[in-house]
């Protein structure tokens, strides 16, 4: 089944304390992408990925990294996380950047105390 | 700078009511455009998308949308909505001269009350 998985789906942690939400795709894509949605905020881009080793950031990449070693996995990276990155994240993918037809992990809700 | 406004934050509706939500992007030039869609607790699906042609374009679920260019339009239309199409509905925009700006409106709530 074509999917975009993502992990860990929901993540409780307190500040400074690193975690990585781990996305992977199995339909050979070449774009994966990272967006944090947020009420009455919509969906803000964080990072994405044009294709393996090529990455750049989106509107709002401050605190966050990312990787993409492997074509089919676009970890996230929260190096030190801070309270206002408590949020709801989406990793997804397209088979090109241009199509926009992207498709949707589950989503990953992180709450930083 | 490049926006996705989505007008409605939230808009309430009855069962077999007409649906319009509207969408304007700030976009110059050539666009991609997109409806996702997101129940609730799920990720978004993609509803529909217009990338050229026919400016009214037909999704899944008997939604619709109309590109007008000279509006920066693309408002999304549903004749009678049911009350499983309460979820959230995102507006976005892509265009092909800057691969990685995928932008999304704030997004309209939807509640249909049955």
């Amino acid at each position: 089944e074509a999917q975009v998985t993502q992990n860990p789906r929901y993540l409780i942690t307190v500040t400074g304390k690193k975690l990585t939400v781990t996305c992977s795709q199995n339909m050979n894509h070449e774009y994966m992408s990272w967006y944090r949605q947020d009420p009455g905020l919509g969906l803000r881009q964080i990072y994405y990925s044009m294709n393996v080793e090529v990455t750049d950031k989106g509107d709002v990449p401050e605190g966050y990294k990312v990787s993409r070693k492997e074509k089919r996995n676009f970890p996230l990276i929260l190096e030190s996380p801070s309270p206002n990155q408590t949020s709801l994240y989406f990793c997804a993918s397209s088979l090109q950047a241009w199509t926009g037809e992207l498709f949707f992990g589950e989503g990953s809700r992180l709450t930083v105390l | 700078a490049q926006s996705v406004s989505q007008h409605n934050h939230h808009v309430i509706l009855s069962e077999a009511a007409s649906l319009e939500l509207g969408c304007n992007y700030s976009y110059g030039g050539t666009v991609n455009l997109f409806w996702y869609v997101q129940y609730p607790g799920q990720h978004l699906q993609l509803l529909l998308k217009y990338f050229s042609g026919d400016p009214l374009v037909k999704g899944i679920k008997g939604f619709e949308a109309e590109f007008i260019k000279s509006k920066f339009s693309f408002n999304l239309r549903k004749p009678s909505v049911q009350w499983s199409d309460t979820a959230e509905y995102f507006c976005a925009v892509t265009s092909p001269y800057n691969n990685n700006d995928m932008r999304f409106g704030a997004g309209t709530r939807l509640t249909v009350k049955p």
